[in-house]
């Protein structure tokens, strides 16, 4: 069973730096690119950034570009998001999500971890 | 940059309709294209990939078609665990992109 379980949320100030992580299980992580897709509350999905399985390649959202930023143990079956200069507009839930081998669609999500960004 | 566009934006149907929804990509994306149900304070949960192609487990009233620009999504009896939102995404070795989501209520 594919479990991705998200942690690291919490409520922070505008300017603030804050590190996600995201453990996976019940799969070979180091073969699977992954994801992170945010929520603002009421919102639709907005995709975050991906990193390939092996970390040779990464991209970003333009909204996050140049201060978020993606990583990966696999050693440890663990997914980062580095968010610097956190903005207002950040608040959001984040998940993870596994893509799919060959196509990378998300096939599989965490349950999500509420970044709320307020002064 | 592609743009992915869902129709309609709300639909009120009743348990046992057929619901269609639609969503169009600003250029030709192929068949690069998944489907999603959101339930409130849930994660999305993946229905069809490759425009047509059924998630295991995933039951058999939801299908998917289209290819290019235009897809579409279709409950064909509508169920009461059904009622949530539904969104579309492009996806390729780099980014996804979203459409703004369907919202499936009760009539």
């Amino acid at each position: 069973q594919v479990y991705l379980v998200e942690s690291g949320g919490a409520v922070v100030q505008p300017g603030t730096s804050l590190r996600l992580s995201c453990g996976a299980s019940g799969f070979t992580f180091s073969s699977f690119g992954m994801h992170w897709v945010r929520q603002a509350p009421g919102k639709g999905l907005e995709w975050v950034a991906f990193m390939w399985y092996d970390g040779s390649n990464k991209n970003y959202a333009d909204s996050v570009k140049g201060r978020f930023s993606i990583s990966r143990d696999n050693s440890k079956n663990t997914l980062y998001l580095q968010m610097n200069s956190l903005r207002v507009e950040d608040t959001a839930v984040y998940y993870c999500s596994r893509g799919y081998t060959g196509s990378y669609y998300p096939d599989y999500w965490g349950q999500g971890t509420l970044v709320t960004v307020s002064s | 940059d592609i743009q992915m566009t869902q129709s309609p934006s709300t639909l009120s149907a009743s348990v046992g309709d057929r619901v269609t929804i639609t969503c169009r990509a600003s250029q030709s994306i192929s068949s690069w294209l998944a489907w999603y149900q959101q339930k409130p304070g849930k994660a999305p949960k993946l229905l069809i990939y490759k425009a047509s192609n059924l998630e295991n487990g995933v039951p058999s009233r939801f299908s998917g078609s289209g290819s290019g620009t235009e897809f579409t999504l279709t409950i064909s009896s509508l169920q009461p665990d059904d009622f949530a939102t539904y969104y579309c995404q492009h996806y390729n070795s780099f980014s996804l992109t979203f459409g703004g989501g369907t919202q499936v209520e009760i009539k």
